[in-house]
């Protein structure tokens, strides 16, 4: 496709339920990413995978956060055991380089736990 | 350790109005990268602009300017004669060269009235 896909667009989970939220990035990008963004807030960054290698994972708010990228294309983070405190927009953005190029964003994917 | 502070959360302003929104940016890297990103009502974050930190030289891209000021760490964004396709957020954002991730403002709210 011509941009960055995300699904779902929008997820309702009840509190305790495993998330899984899927990220297409643009064919032949090398880096993707994953930022968290809170209502009425910048997106935080969460994790970074350059090819299938995911090379920082600072960001992730917890061990509940797991995020893979096995054949160095399609992305998922699972979110693990989901509190209301993860309700938030899930951004994902892929880049043609690693290093601190432009990151084409998705349209996100709206959680919220209920 | 760095930080991108956007001061301003909300601005109006009447249609061909000239607007500028701050940005102030905190790092202790020479080299680094700024950036500006769109965010309309449909949630999607649009590239606007990425600046290296060794290039201080102004930029202009039809009604879009952006003033980098290194010795006041500010990367201002003007929009000349606006329109109410302009309403947004906007978000100024940084990173470092050694990193990938970006640091993002927490965003300036835009609305431009016809």
């Amino acid at each position: 496709g011509a941009g960055v896909s995300q699904s779902p667009r929008y997820k309702v989970a009840k509190r305790g339920q495993d998330v899984a939220l899927r990220c297409d990035p643009i064919s032949g990008h090398v880096s993707l990413f994953w930022y968290q963004q809170a209502l009425g807030q910048g997106p935080e960054f969460l994790t970074y995978f350059q090819n299938e290698a995911q090379l920082d994972k600072s960001g992730l708010p917890s061990d509940r956060f797991f995020a893979e990228r096995p054949e160095g294309s399609v992305s998922t983070l699972k979110i693990q055991r989901t509190q209301q405190e993860d309700s938030a927009v899930y951004l994902c953005a892929s880049s043609r380089r690693g290093g601190a190029y432009e990151q084409y964003f998705g349209p996100g994917t709206r959680l919220t736990v209920t | 350790a760095q930080k991108v502070t956007q001061a301003q959360t909300e601005i109006s302003v009447v249609e061909k109005e000239d607007v500028t929104l701050d940005c102030v940016y905190e790092t202790r890297d020479t080299t680094y990268y700024l950036f500006w990103y769109k965010q309309p009502p449909s949630g999607e974050l649009v590239f606007l602009i990425r600046r290296n930190s060794f290039d201080e030289q102004n930029e202009i891209s039809g009604r879009y300017s952006w003033n980098f000021q290194k010795s006041t760490s500010s990367f201002n964004f003007t929009i000349t004669a606006s329109q109410v396709v302009d309403s947004a957020v906007y978000f100024c954002a940084l990173s470092e060269a050694h990193a990938s991730k970006i640091i993002f403002g927490s965003g300036t709210r835009l609305s431009i009235r016809p």
